[in-house]
């Protein structure tokens, strides 16, 4: 299974955009780029997903380079909520919930 | 509502003593999965289950065992072989192998 590299921790200022950075860069064609985020002592919560393409949804958006080695997920307009532990995975396609966590970025939101 | 549910979401037992976590889904999802996770780490696969009567070991499987001999209901099992039960337990379903998986709330299991 491919790796992920994430940084350890980032800030973000509440109401700017949070730009959330993984290489992933032995990624293979059919594995697709999971982003997941765990808020302390709870579950991870699903945030998106893309193979190729840029992907957008109500949470995020995820932003693949056209190389496949690297991808930003942006949270458009952060808030307090926001601060959690964001997942960068790679996952093989017909997985399912078989995923492989690294430790993460820690986002810290702060007003 | 739809969901996960774990329970208890905090639970203590004293060293040597096999213990069950419950993990009941009513997604009427096929699969289901136990993650383990360590303080500042990401979650490790301990057991996972594609459909009913049938289950597959993870990356952490020693010390641990599980059973589905239903579609809602996914246990897992702590058993005294399990050299450092103390963590936080947390159990997922997906609806198929395609789809992504939504996680339960989790339980923290202190061994004493």
């Amino acid at each position: 299974d491919a790796k992920t590299t994430q940084p350890t921790s980032m800030d973000c200022a509440e109401g700017r955009a949070a730009n959330l950075p993984c290489n992933h860069s032995t990624i293979s064609g059919n594995e697709y780029v999971y982003w997941y985020r765990q808020i302390h002592s709870q579950g991870p919560q699903y945030i998106i997903h893309g193979l190729k393409n840029n992907e957008t949804n109500e949470m995020a958006s995820l932003i693949i380079t056209e190389d496949r080695k690297s991808s930003t997920l942006i949270l458009p307009h952060a808030t307090l909520r926001d601060t959690a532990v964001y997942y960068c995975i790679v996952r093989p396609a017909f997985q399912g919930g078989k995923l492989i966590f690294g430790q993460g970025t820690e986002l810290s939101v702060k007003p | 509502d739809g969901g996960i549910t774990q329970s208890p979401k905090y639970l203590f037992r004293k060293e040597g003593q096999n213990v069950t976590l419950s993990c009941e889904q009513n997604l009427n999802h096929d699969a289901m999965y136990w993650y383990r996770q360590d303080p500042g780490q990401g979650l490790r696969l301990i057991y996972y289950s594609q459909i009913v009567n049938d289950f597959q070991k993870g990356d952490i499987a020693e010390g641990y065992s599980v059973s589905r001999e239903k579609k809602e209901s996914f246990p897992l099992t702590v058993t005294s072989a399990q050299k450092n039960p103390t963590a936080f337990y947390l159990c997922a379903s997906s609806p198929d192998r395609e789809t992504e998986a939504f996680f339960g709330q989790g339980t923290r299991l202190t061994v004493v």
